[in-house]
């Protein structure tokens, strides 16, 4: 079974300012995928950014950008130079192939401020 | 185009009775998933479809809850003599085929209360 933990239940940053959002997981899988998504008070989730396990390079989407930990099952979100509009839920996640679907973390709540 | 849309936006109704939630997928998408979402919680798995067969039901709670699909796009999720607990948002996504490397697509939810 999978399990995505995600510790933080409330952040706050400053506008412009750089916050790093925690994550840890835990899979028996060799071959899987995260995920960071993010919960507008639409509720429409929004991917933010993904990781491929096998890849050892961190991904990065322009502000966005992540810290894998392979062997420390840690995959933490680092928000650049944070906007009002980045104020949102945000969602760890996990999927292997032979799940088949994404299993989430609890969400990490996001506050900018001025 | 046109993203995954969900109906209704809110739904209120009295426990014990039955309710159904519609998808409208992505055009073209044939993997269509269910969650729900609790209040203050992650985003839990109940169903997903590859066409019109469901692969994968682990994630439904109680026999008291069931999903179809037809023709291989609309999806609806009925939930039957509700309770109290069952009152969260439904979240429906889709993608192009049941596979990681096709991004699952949210729409906006449902939010069901049960009172």
């Amino acid at each position: 079974a999978q399990t995505v933990t995600q510790s933080q239940p409330e952040m706050s940053v400053q506008e412009a300012e750089t916050v790093t959002l925690s994550c840890t997981y835990d899979t028996s899988e060799s071959d899987y995928y995260l995920f960071w998504y993010k919960q507008p008070p639409s509720r429409q989730m929004i991917l933010v950014i993904r990781q491929e396990a096998y890849k050892q390079q961190n991904a990065t989407e322009n502000r966005f950008s992540v810290n894998f930990q392979k062997a420390a099952k840690s995959f933490s979100l680092k928000i650049s130079d944070s906007q009002l509009g980045d104020a949102a839920m945000y969602f760890c996640a996990s999927y292997t192939g032979t799940a088949s679907k994404l299993t989430f973390g609890t969400g990490t709540r996001l506050q900018v401020t001025l | 185009g046109a993203g995954v849309s969900q109906s209704p936006s809110n739904k209120v109704t009295e426990k014990g009775k039955d309710v159904e939630l519609r998808c409208d997928p992505i055009s073209g998408h044939t993997a269509l998933y269910w969650y729900r979402q609790r209040l203050g919680q992650g985003l839990e798995f109940l169903i997903y479809f590859q066409g019109n067969s469901a692969p994968d039901k682990s994630g439904l709670p109680s026999d008291r809850f069931s999903a179809e699909r037809t023709g291989g796009s609309v999806s609806t999720l009925t939930i039957q003599r509700t309770q109290q607990e069952d009152s969260a948002v439904y979240l429906c996504a889709s993608s192009l085929a049941n596979a990681v490397s096709y991004e699952q697509y949210f729409g906006p939810g449902t939010r069901l209360t049960v009172t």
